[in-house]
């Protein structure tokens, strides 16, 4: 069965980075796209990224744009997000997907001084 | 950046009734390839997001057939034929048209 696990999340300082990981198994990975998306405590979902199964194709939600990296490794069958310049409305639960159907539990990530 | 817009924010339903969610899209979400990529979610307590239905109206695998999708164009539509405890959540519609990938705001379903 698909199963997706996210990691690094935690307490980061504002203008601080942190990187997520999604370690995926239960499926091809690289046949898929895979992406991230977000919910601040108490929000509603927000799209942050995807990559295309070959990691030619990416978008990010302007919010992320030039602070955020998605990338994979198709070898480790995993995802990843780096997250730079990290602003206190980074604060969310950030879940890994693989494009659109299943979700990882979600990481929670913190910024904060 | 394609808004989309679900009425009503929230829904208080007895089991056994029917319910429904309305998903407006700020702008026409195109068939590609004979699809239209609008989903529906539902998102229990502290759980991720689950898939319901894809492609406007085809159910996930183990979605139960209470549940279907309709519309096109602009104007969607979740229904649950008869809503058990389960069903419990917030609903999300999402476009995948093109990015932003958006989603709606949410509708939070609860048990009278």
């Amino acid at each position: 069965q698909v199963q997706l696990v996210e990691s690094g999340g935690g307490l980061g300082k504002p203008g601080g980075s942190l990187r997520l990981s999604c370690a995926a198994s239960g499926f091809t990975f690289s046949d898929y796209y895979m992406s991230w998306i977000r919910q601040a405590p108490g929000k509603g979902l927000e799209w942050v990224s995807y990559i295309s199964g070959g990691g030619s194709t990416i978008h990010y939600a302007d919010s992320v744009k030039g602070r955020f990296t998605i990338s994979r490794d198709n070898a480790k069958n995993s995802l990843y997000l780096q997250m730079n310049s990290l602003r206190a409305d980074d604060t969310a639960v950030y879940y890994c997907g693989r494009t659109w159907d299943y979700w990882g539990q979600g990481t929670l990530v913190t910024v904060s001084s | 950046d394609i808004v989309m817009s679900q009425t009503p924010l929230s829904l208080s339903v007895t089991p056994g009734q029917p319910a429904s969610i309305s998903c407006k899209s700020s702008q026409s979400l195109p068939q590609s390839a004979g699809k239209t990529y609008l989903y529906w979610y539902l998102q229990k307590a502290g759980q991720p997001p689950q898939l319901l239905i894809y492609e406007v109206s085809n159910r996930f695998s183990g979605v139960p057939d209470r549940f279907s999708g309709s519309g096109s164009g602009t104007d969607f539509t979740l229904k649950i034929s008869r809503v058990e405890a389960e069903d419990v959540g917030v609903y999300y519609c999402m476009q995948s048209v093109q990015p932003p990938i958006t989603f709606g705001q949410g509708t939070r379903l609860e048990i009278k």
